[in-house]
């Protein structure tokens, strides 16, 4: 059973361009994680976000907790070549296992 | 402060062997869990491991096991090795418990490649 959605799968879009990925889910997580993963590599944790509407910024990426904690997006500002990657999110409850998306797969032409 | 460290970083194996993968997690980190990710089906679940006592399983077959060390390090192994156990396996560190240590940090993961 696939707890978290992440939508879109695959996004390609041109070097400059603004982008929002969405992770969504029925059930409600005590936290949420994004992370980037580049081929070959472990994903590489980007952001931790725990309340409920918090707004996290890392440079040109905007993260966002939904107010009852079951969603989260995350926006790209003038996306640029190196932001290209794999973004998965992953939801926490407290000493349970991690819920993994299946991850958005985002190239950016230069 | 040294990062999760998994070895070997590349693997080729046989069809009906079997192998075993090391993982170090961050020093005072004491969950490690472990992830197969593969195109087709992304990250999957493993096994969790904590104060070396597997705490969460995932749909695996027994073919997969476990098992974490004092020091935290945490072996797994994959025994009578099948093409399709083709994949990166990642490990994840964590402290573990309560609302912020859920946090994981991976390693680089080991490439295995069976033939």
């Amino acid at each position: 059973t696939q707890l978290l959605e992440q939508s879109p799968q695959f996004l390609s879009i041109q070097e400059g361009e603004n982008l929002t990925v969405y992770c969504n889910s029925s059930s409600v997580f005590s936290s949420l994680q994004w992370y980037r993963q580049e081929p070959g590599e472990g994903p590489v944790l980007l952001v931790t976000v725990v309340t409920g509407g918090e707004v996290k910024k890392l440079k040109r990426l905007t993260f966002q907790f939904g107010d009852a904690r079951k969603d989260s997006s995350l926006h790209i500002t003038a996306a640029q070549p190196g932001d290209t990657g794999l973004y998965l999110c992953a939801g926490g409850r407290g000493a349970q296992k991690l819920v993994f998306g299946q991850g958005t797969r985002l190239t950016i032409n230069p | 402060k040294a990062g999760v460290t998994q070895t070997p970083r590349y693997l080729i194996k046989t069809r009906g062997q079997q192998v075993t993968l090391s993982c170090s997690p961050i020093s005072g980190h004491r969950s490690v869990s472990w992830y197969q990710q593969t195109p087709g089906q992304g990250l999957q679940f493993l096994f969790e491991y904590f104060s070396e006592t597997q705490r969460n399983k995932g749909n695996f077959p027994g073919r997969f096991s476990g098992r974490q060390f004092s020091n935290s390090r945490s072996e797994m192994n994959v025994s009578t090795l099948e093409l399709g156990d083709s994949a990166l396996y990642l490990c994840a560190s964590s402290l573990s418990g309560g609302r912020m240590n859920t946090e994981a940090f991976f390693g680089q993961g080991t490439r295995l490649t069976v033939v």
